[in-house]
């Protein structure tokens, strides 16, 4: 399986701020997703980034409220855009590493105040 | 679209007792199954895999078998220990839908010693 690595691990943001977060993987993946989990939830897909391209987003997110970046095949960041408290959720990465097989980061525990 | 429903929790056991926590879903195409376990503060594990009808996939002592007749991945675990508690998600990935995954709402397992 892979290995991946998320930073940061937790913040504490004030809101109509932005936090990147990185998620890096330690072999060539096409697939990188990242989800939302927010407090006492399931995970909900934000968005697929593939390299070479535009992250594709899921129904209910923008681009203009999560960027993500995807210059090569073991390394992509969220961006979580003007923050509001609504925001306060854990996000993770995942990699399709095996045929229909998601591994997943640690997540980010992000706080908006 | 696709959906996973399974049994709400919180689930509370003890130590050695029989778990079962139950997942239906339905698909447009013929889906992967999986279970992901998240233990307190960590991302999620893969758990266990099915990818075909009447496949059992096992891990640590949990199995489930994929069920396309009643559209049923019921997870289950003869003797549950304490380091068991954790919030479990059944999930499918389905062909049809370019192999994301859809994630049920998660079932927190808590086993008292």
């Amino acid at each position: 399986s892979a290995v991946i690595s998320q930073k940061p691990s937790r913040d504490i943001c004030q809101r109509g701020t932005s936090l990147t977060i990185q998620c890096q993987v330690d072999s060539q993946v096409t697939m990188m997703f990242w989800y939302r989990q927010q407090p006492g939830q399931s995970l909900t897909l934000i968005a697929t980034a593939n390299q070479g391209s535009e992250a594709t987003y899921e129904s209910g997110f923008v681009i203009d409220k999560f960027p993500i970046s995807r210059p090569n095949l073991t390394f992509s960041t969220l961006t979580v855009s003007n923050m509001s408290p609504e925001d306060s959720s854990i996000y993770l990465c995942s990699v399709e590493y095996f045929a229909n097989e998601q591994f997943f980061g640690p997540g980010t525990r992000l706080t908006v105040l | 679209g696709d959906s996973v429903t399974q049994m709400e929790g919180p689930v509370t056991l003890s130590e050695e007792a029989f778990l079962t926590i139950n997942c239906t879903y339905t698909a447009t195409g013929y889906p992967s199954l999986f279970w992901y376990v998240q233990y307190p503060g960590e991302g999620l594990q893969l758990l266990l895999k099915a990818t075909k009808a009447d496949d059992k996939g096992s891990n640590k002592g949990f199995e489930a078998t994929y069920r396309k007749e009643t559209t049923s991945f019921h997870l289950e675990k003869g003797s549950v220990q304490v380091s068991d508690s954790a919030v479990y998600f059944c999930a499918l990935s389905d062909p049809a839908a370019g192999n994301k995954l859809t994630f049920g709402g998660g079932t927190r397992v808590l086993v008292k010693p």
